[in-house]
């Protein structure tokens, strides 16, 4: 299957600072990028989509000044998680979709901390 | 909004025995996705299902969507230790252009 390739795997940060996390699709371009955060032991919970060229489209409670989304490629999404702190320490994955009613493909995931 | 149920939360099997887990939508789906977790690490997917009364098989793991794409169960047969992990059921409710939603997931423990 298709690769989606997401940078870094793990990070760890000091409270205030930010976070950029990369989501790349390797061997397809995405029309549609989903970002998705996940606490200890609870499921994943989408946070915004991206369309590349376009702004994202943020999930209720998803704070849009604080989780920067650019997609400036169909191979590229970034997430910059600003001004860190430790609760949005989490794991972080992204998914891409080539087209409509197609499989979405997940990367590695990255494990953020906030210190 | 889309919610899933996914049960049971947990599972404890003997290696060898069989087993299932389910996966309820409030709404009808229009697809259905089990992806295989280990915690904290990326999703590995195992099947897509998209049509009513489908029913998809891959090695030991069998998934199927009842005819109201409303529920899906997926079976392990004859259950091994790398079957072990997070299963995750993701609902597609607009053809990939929404994300998905996950339900829960099931620990399936799998003991020698």
């Amino acid at each position: 299957g298709a690769v989606v390739s997401q940078h870094p795997s793990w990070v760890i940060c000091k409270s205030g600072t930010s976070v950029k996390i990369e989501c790349r699709s390797l061997d397809f371009q995405a029309t549609t990028m989903f970002w998705y955060r996940q606490f200890p032991k609870q499921s994943l919970m989408l946070m915004a989509t991206s369309n590349e060229g376009s702004k994202a489209t943020y999930e209720q409670g998803v704070e849009k000044d604080k989780f920067l989304i650019n997609h400036a490629s169909l191979t590229l999404s970034t997430l910059t998680v600003t001004s860190a702190h430790p609760e949005d320490s989490s794991f972080y994955i992204c998914s891409a979709v080539l087209m409509m009613n197609t499989e979405a493909f997940f990367g590695q995931g990255t494990r953020l901390t906030v210190v | 909004s889309q919610e899933l149920e996914q049960s049971p939360q947990s599972l404890i099997v003997q290696e060898g025995k069989n087993l299932t887990i389910n996966c309820t939508s409030s709404k009808t789906l229009y697809g259905l996705y089990w992806y295989k977790q280990k915690y904290g690490e990326g999703l590995i997917f195992l099947m897509m299902l998209q049509k009513g009364g489908e029913e998809k098989s891959h090695e030991k793991i069998t998934a199927k969507l009842d005819e109201k794409k409303q529920q899906s169960s997926l079976h392990i047969t004859a259950s091994q230790p790398s079957h072990a992990g997070i299963y995750l059921c993701g609902a597609d409710a607009r053809g990939g252009a929404d994300g998905l939603t996950f339900g829960k997931g099931t620990h399936l423990i799998i003991q020698p």
